[in-house]
């Protein structure tokens, strides 16, 4: 069946990046777009970006230029996100998920991974 | 970008009821709506695409309507396991927007 397994959790300190992964099974990964999200514990869901697995092609979320970078790992069926410069706004759960083919929107999710920024 | 509106925040109903969740965009998204389940251990869930369109897998229980800004969920029949967070998604234009979400708890 579909899985995305994401990467653990990470304490990092201000200023530091982290970069999360995101791998998958269970179905073609080289010709799917991947999508994520970032998540502070009781609140709504805001979306980064999105990555084509084919070509490597991104789009996103202005507000998080320059602070997410997507890339893909197609022989290891995996997709990556660095975040970088961390400060304490970036303390959030992140989740990686698979765009249902054709539309924008997410059929298959990771766990998500907590990222804390702390010094 | 277009925010999306969810009502109510919280849901209190008991099994064998039927409730309904509100979703309005800031403008129009077509029918350009998903709906999620989020549950504590488990990964998300799509639950509705286009408005109306059930997800291979999702219940028929669960429904999906509206067009342009407002959109409704409606879950006939609560099943325990249908006690849990539910996300709007508007996928009309980027970037992508999520409602506020919707705790529908057990009365």
């Amino acid at each position: 069946q579909v899985k995305l397994q994401q990467s653990g959790a990470e304490l990092v300190k201000p200023g530091a990046s982290v970069k999360l992964s995101c791998k998958t099974s269970g179905y073609t990964f080289s010709t799917s777009y991947m999508s994520w999200f970032k998540q502070i514990p009781g609140q709504s869901i805001e979306w980064i970006g999105m990555i084509y697995a084919g070509d490597g092609g991104t789009g996103y979320n202005q507000k998080f230029k320059g602070k997410a970078t997507l890339t893909v790992d197609t022989s290891s069926s995996t997709a990556y996100m660095d975040l970088s410069s961390l400060t304490t706004e970036d303390s959030a759960v992140y989740f990686c998920a698979r765009l249902l083919r054709g539309l924008v929107v997410m059929d298959a999710w990771g766990q998500g991974a907590s990222v804390t920024v702390s010094s | 970008d277009v925010q999306m509106t969810q009502s109510p925040s919280y849901l209190a109903a008991s099994p064998g009821e039927s409730v309904s969740i509100s979703c309005k965009a800031s403008k129009s998204i077509n029918t350009y709506l998903a709906w999620y389940q989020e549950k504590p251990g488990k990964t998300n869930k799509l639950l509705i695409y286009s408005g109306s369109t059930l997800q291979s897998g999702t219940p028929s229980r669960f429904s999906g309507s509206g067009s342009g800004t407002d959109f409704t969920l409606t879950i006939r029949s609560l099943e325990p396991e249908d006690f849990a967070v539910y996300y709007c998604q508007q996928h009309n234009e980027y970037p992508l927007t999520f409602g506020s979400g919707t705790k529908l708890e057990i009365k």
